[in-house]
């Protein structure tokens, strides 16, 4: 089992939809985790970051946090077809000198 | 720079051969990071360097894997000896610092195909 888990999908989402992505992890010592969205062919982009439990919004995007279920999800709010990418979860412990680890990936299209 | 810059993009080579790769971090980073993705996978940590200390190889699949940062700034990945398994994307990314969960930007990676 991976220590960090993702759906690879792929999803498909209609235009103008929420496209809703989860991650689970299994290492309770967590601290920072983060949503990068790559390209086909591209290096990874961060996108967002998250670090208490809760919601974190920027723009569409909302990450949402659980660390007593180990999980944590993006929310993508009116999905456009430049979303349609591959978004890697990627989790580290600040002791770990930032050292992330990071799941396979869920491919994202959004059909116009 | 503007950006994590890497070189070469594509690099194929013969088994057995030995390769380098180069990572120009953003300027003012401290700490960088090498990671291998292969298709499909999500990246794989290698190594990091905070400044010019390697503080973790624990990554490096074989002693034929090597990788340096002598003056703190550009890094460089060697692989001697290839192998076909070898073959995936080679990314690096830096930070601003490390230890306290800062998030990373990566580089565009090298390609490496191994024949």
């Amino acid at each position: 089992q991976k220590e960090v888990e993702q759906n690879s999908g792929p999803l498909s989402v209609p235009e103008g939809a929420i496209a809703s992505l989860n991650c689970t992890y299994s290492d309770r010592g967590s601290q920072s985790f983060f949503w990068y969205r790559q390209y086909s062919g591209k290096s990874p982009e961060l996108i967002m970051s998250i670090y208490s439990n809760g919601d974190k919004e920027d723009g569409r995007f909302t990450a949402q946090l659980n660390k007593a279920s180990q999980y944590v999800s993006l929310l993508i709010r009116d999905s456009q077809p430049s979303d349609s990418a591959t978004y890697l979860c990627a989790v580290s412990r600040r002791t770990n000198a930032g050292k992330s680890t990071f799941g396979d990936g869920t491919t994202l299209t959004v059909k116009p | 720079g503007a950006g994590v810059s890497q070189s070469p993009r594509y690099k194929v080579a013969k088994r057995g051969q030995d390769v380098a790769l180069r990572c120009d971090p953003i300027s003012g980073h401290v700490s960088l990071f090498w990671y291998q993705q292969a298709l499909g996978q999500g990246p794989e940590f290698l190594t990091y360097f905070q400044n010019e200390a390697q503080l973790d190889k624990s990554g490096l699949p074989s002693d034929r894997f090597f990788a340096e940062r002598p003056e703190g700034s550009v890094s460089t990945l060697k692989i001697q000896r290839t192998q076909q398994e070898d073959s995936a994307v080679y990314l690096c990314a830096s930070s601003l610092a490390g230890g306290d969960g800062q998030p990373q930007h990566f580089g565009d990676g090298t390609r490496l195909s191994i024949l």
